[in-house]
């Protein structure tokens, strides 16, 4: 069964650090796009950044995160520094559908997403 | 950035009954729309991509429609666990960009 099960959430002062891990199981991180998408309470869904053969941010966290995988693990990593509390949300890891290939990663839906970890930004 | 609009925001309906989303983008997206279905507590689920197509598993009560700017999800005889919120999202550009929901309630 393909699963992703995200890590690493939890209280945070502002202005520190945490960093998320969303684990693979059942497929190859390497052979496809990611992201994190998060959700504020009560709130719909926002895309926070995605790794391809670039990374890509929204200008909400751009500066402040920083998108990575370990291909060895199987695990794609969210860097968050500077953490406000406008942060304070779910953090969900999301697959795209479909492979890249050699050249690109096609932009595309996605279509496996973990439960979630929440980050909370708060003295 | 594209923005993307759904309406209606909340949506009354009964077990059976046929219900209509409406998402439309600030500029044009092609077919590039995804529909996803969440319920508390839970990360989205992938009902529609590429504005038509049904993703594998998902029920054939759902169908999309739409392409350009104007985009529909239907929902054909509505049953207990349909009752969800529903976003839309294109993909046709960084950063994508979803919906604000549209939270489909028991009548």
């Amino acid at each position: 069964e393909v699963q992703l099960l995200e890590s690493g959430g939890g209280l945070v002062q502002p202005g520190g650090s945490l960093r998320l891990s969303c684990a693979a199981s059942g497929l190859t991180l390497s052979n496809y796009a990611m992201s994190w998408v998060r959700q504020a309470p009560g709130k719909g869904l926002e895309w926070v950044s995605t790794v391809a053969f670039k990374t890509f941010y929204s200008d909400s966290v751009k500066g402040r995160f920083t998108i990575s995988r370990d291909n060895s693990k199987n695990t794609l990593f969210l860097q968050m520094n500077s953490l406000r509390a406008e942060d304070t949300a779910v953090y969900y890891c999301a697959k795209y559908k479909g492979f890249c290939t050699s050249a690109s990663c096609p932009h595309n839906a996605f279509d496996i997403w973990g439960q979630g970890t929440m980050v909370t930004v708060s003295s | 950035d594209i923005q993307m609009t759904q309406s209606p925001s909340t949506l009354s309906a009964s077990v059976g009954d046929r219900v209509t989303i409406a998402c439309r983008a600030s500029q044009s997206i092609s077919s590039w729309l995804a529909w996803y279905q969440q319920k508390p507590g839970k990360g989205p689920k992938l009902l529609i991509y590429k504005a038509s197509s049904l993703e594998s598993g998902v029920t054939s009560r759902f169908s999309g429609s739409g392409s350009g700017t104007e985009f529909t999800l239907t929902i054909s005889s509505l049953q207990p666990d349909d009752f969800a919120t529903y976003y839309c999202q294109h993909y046709n550009s960084y950063p994508y960009t979803f919906g604000q929901g549209t939270k489909l309630e028991i009548k």
